[in-house]
């Protein structure tokens, strides 16, 4: 059975940092590029990074450039969201999300059930 | 205003069909190439129901079926049935690597 559990939501205040963790199992890990994708409590979704199976190509948001960094450790089967000088607008439910193949180019098929990242003073 | 635009809600009577729009304003993103459709639950994770515009995974149901006709693809429920109640969007690759996904569509079953 696929699962994606992430964890490391937390209250945050703004300008802080957070990392996120993705643990994945029931798949080959590396055999998947993989996303975050996140949503405001009651919003739509907005997609956050990718990250391709061997992290040579690694996409970000505008919303996030420059703050966020995505990474992964296949042999630990885990992806991560380093969040930087965190804002406001950053608050929302963090998705991890498996691409069906190892691009970071194509289908989003599977998703993690999230972890809350609430910024507030 | 995202780059894809999707009707805020629709509503229908059991046994009925529906149908969500999800129309591209981007020229970047007017192939809705990996056009995806995902439905989610109140407090649950998005499930993806329709791929690349008309592909169904294992799983789903054939009441959902898709479509496409650029700029605008187009999500079926036939047979409409209370527990189809959720919120359904679309999602599009926008070029570099990057996604776009619609507002979002609240389907009530009336």
């Amino acid at each position: 059975e696929v699962q994606l559990v992430e964890a490391g939501g937390d209250l945050v205040q703004p300008g802080r940092s957070l990392r996120l963790s993705c643990a994945a199992s029931g798949f080959i890990f590396d055999d998947h590029g993989m996303h975050w994708v996140r949503q405001v409590p009651g919003k739509g979704l907005e997609w956050v990074a990718g990250i391709n199976w061997r992290s040579d190509n690694i996409v970000y948001a505008d919303s996030v450039k420059d703050r966020f960094t995505i990474s992964r450790d296949n042999a630990k089967k885990s992806l991560y969201l380093q969040m930087n000088r965190l804002r406001t607008e950053d608050t929302a439910f963090y998705y991890c999300v498996r691409g069906d193949d190892g691009s970071t180019v194509t289908t989003l098929d599977f998703w993690g059930q999230g972890t809350l990242v609430t910024v507030s003073s | 205003q995202s780059a894809l635009t999707q009707p805020a809600s629709v509503s229908g009577s059991p046994g009925q069909s529906i149908t969500i729009s999800c129309t591209a304003t981007s020229t970047q993103i007017k192939t809705l190439q990996f056009l995806s459709w995902y439905q989610q639950f109140p407090g649950k994770a998005p499930r993806l129901i329709i791929y690349e515009a008309t592909k169904r995974p294992l799983g789903v149901s054939d009441r959902f079926s898709g479509s496409k006709s650029t700029p605008t693809a187009s999500l079926t429920i036939s047979g409409l049935q209370a527990d189809d109640e959720a919120d359904y969007y679309c999602s599009s690759y926008a070029g570099g690597a990057s996604w776009v996904f619609g507002g979002g569509t609240k389907l009530t079953v009336l």
